[in-house]
């Protein structure tokens, strides 16, 4: 079973910096990783997929890096509708092989 | 537009039964594979069912398997849940998801969600 490690829990930034989240798998997931965001009440919404290629209308300051089993979200400036908690999820090895990370929680520092 | 609709959540008691339904409208309902995913309060995503496009195939978590029964009637653009012996730790809100791939193979990245409906295990 591969296990997905998300860091830092959380991270308190102000808008206009730059966020920087990590995802590390416990075993090669090749480049089958996605994020997603999730805002409170709401569902999740994908914003990377494949480790780097982001979902349609995602705006070009989330970008996702990394392959094997370290992964990296940036997002570059961040805007105040961006405070959220992100979510890594691979899909490797499937069936069933699909899991999520526990997230980080961006928040407003 | 994309839109599922779940429906079903409420309050049950431990070893009771319920079932989740999902409508979806806005795309070729039979085109696609869906999952089940759901959110302990509080807490994080978890993958708990796939079905394929037209039901031939379906997938389960470990933590669900062999109590839960995932289902869809493509007749009705439907998805739904059948959620047996439930118990505490079953309690969260269950989203609807659609797969990305087209085609009817499933890619396991999830494109679209409903709002999720709550489910409550509780005596």
């Amino acid at each position: 079973e591969i296990v997905l490690t998300q860091s830092p829990a959380t991270l308190s930034l102000s808008p206009g910096e730059r966020a920087t989240l990590s995802c590390r798998a416990s075993q090669s997931v090749s480049s089958y990783l996605a994020w997603y965001q999730q805002k409170p009440g709401q569902a999740p919404r994908l914003l990377i997929y494949d480790a780097s290629n982001r979902a349609t209308g995602i705006p070009a300051r989330f970008s996702g890096s990394g392959s094997g089993t370290d992964f990296t979200l940036t997002i570059s400036s961040l805007e105040p509708e961006d405070f959220a908690v992100y979510y890594c999820q691979q899909r490797s090895n499937w069936p069933p092989g699909f899991a999520f990370g526990p997230g980080t929680k961006v928040d407003i520092k | 537009e994309v839109q599922l609709v779940e429906s079903g959540g409420v309050v049950v008691q431990p070893g009771g039964s319920l079932r989740l339904s999902c409508a979806a409208s806005g795309f070729t309902f039979d085109d696609y594979a869906m999952h089940w995913v759901r959110q302990a309060p509080g807490k994080g995503l978890e993958w708990v069912s796939l079905i394929s496009w037209d039901g031939g195939s379906t997938y389960y978590a470990d933590s669900v398997k062999g109590r839960f029964t995932i289902s869809r009637d493509n007749s009705k653009n439907s998805l739904y849940l059948q959620m047996n012996s439930l118990r505490a730790e079953d309690t969260a809100l269950y989203y609807c998801a659609k797969d990305i791939g087209s085609s009817g193979h499933p890619v396991i990245l999830f494109d679209y969600w409903g709002q999720g409906t709550l489910v409550t295990v509780s005596s």
